[in-house]
């Protein structure tokens, strides 16, 4: 199975300053089709997880352009430009080329 | 809007069966692969199992094999988690979600225990 490995497991973030998540593939993530299956989720306490970020850079529908996600072969990252209170919670890392689908343990954003 | 609502979530003893269902709307159902995903108390998140659009191919984490068995219902656009021999390593909130994940429902949540 593909281990996904984040970092870092905690990060305390001052409002309005920015943060960055990385994550590490145990292989390549570029599926036979051409595509790269990594996907960035938020999920706020108490919620469901909600996807940000497709195909390693693609935002969803609705996602603030705050969060952009960048990254190749087996080195990701998700950056928020300008983090705001309702950015808090656990964000996780997953990818989609290999079966079994495999997440990262999550990093969990506060406001310090 | 897409929505995905899961039930048939409770509590159980080890050795039990439950059956989790999952209700789409708002896309076609059909042309979807689906999968279920759970989350442990105050734990990250774990794939279990995903269906073809037309259920022809399952596929399940090792450890839910021959427990755990995916189905769907296309004319009623629903899935389906059936879990027999239920162990305490099995509590957790399960997700519907639809393709890579791209959409998720509210959870139901799965209490193992006696």
């Amino acid at each position: 199975d593909i281990v996904m490995t984040q970092s870092p497991l905690s990060l305390p973030v001052t409002l309005g300053q920015p943060a960055s998540i990385s994550c590490r593939s145990s292989q390549s993530l570029v599926h036979s089709d051409g595509n790269t299956y990594l996907n960035w989720f938020q999920q706020r306490p108490g919620q469901s997880p909600r996807r940000l970020i497709y195909k390693v850079s693609n935002r969803d529908s609705g996602v603030p352009d705050r969060f952009s996600g960048s990254g190749s072969g087996t080195d990701f990252t998700l950056k928020i430009s300008r983090v705001e209170a309702e950015d808090v919670g656990v964000y996780y890392c997953m990818q989609g080329t290999h079966w079994p689908l495999t997440f990262g343990g999550g990093t969990k954003v506060e406001i310090k | 809007e897409v929505q995905l609502v899961e039930s048939g979530g409770g509590l159980v003893q080890p050795g039990g069966s439950l059956r989790l269902s999952c209700a789409a709307s708002g896309f076609t159902f059909s042309s979807y692969w689906m999968s279920w995903v759970r989350q442990a108390p105050g734990k990250g998140l774990e794939w279990v199992a995903n269906i073809k659009q037309d259920g022809s191919e399952k596929y399940y984490v090792d450890s839910v094999k021959g427990r755990f068995t995916i189905s769907r219902d296309n004319a009623k656009n629903s899935l389906y988690l059936q879990m027999n021999n239920l162990r305490a390593e099995d509590t957790a909130v399960y997700y519907c979600a639809r393709g890579r994940a791209s959409y998720w429902g509210q959870g139901t949540l799965v209490t193992v225990s006696s």
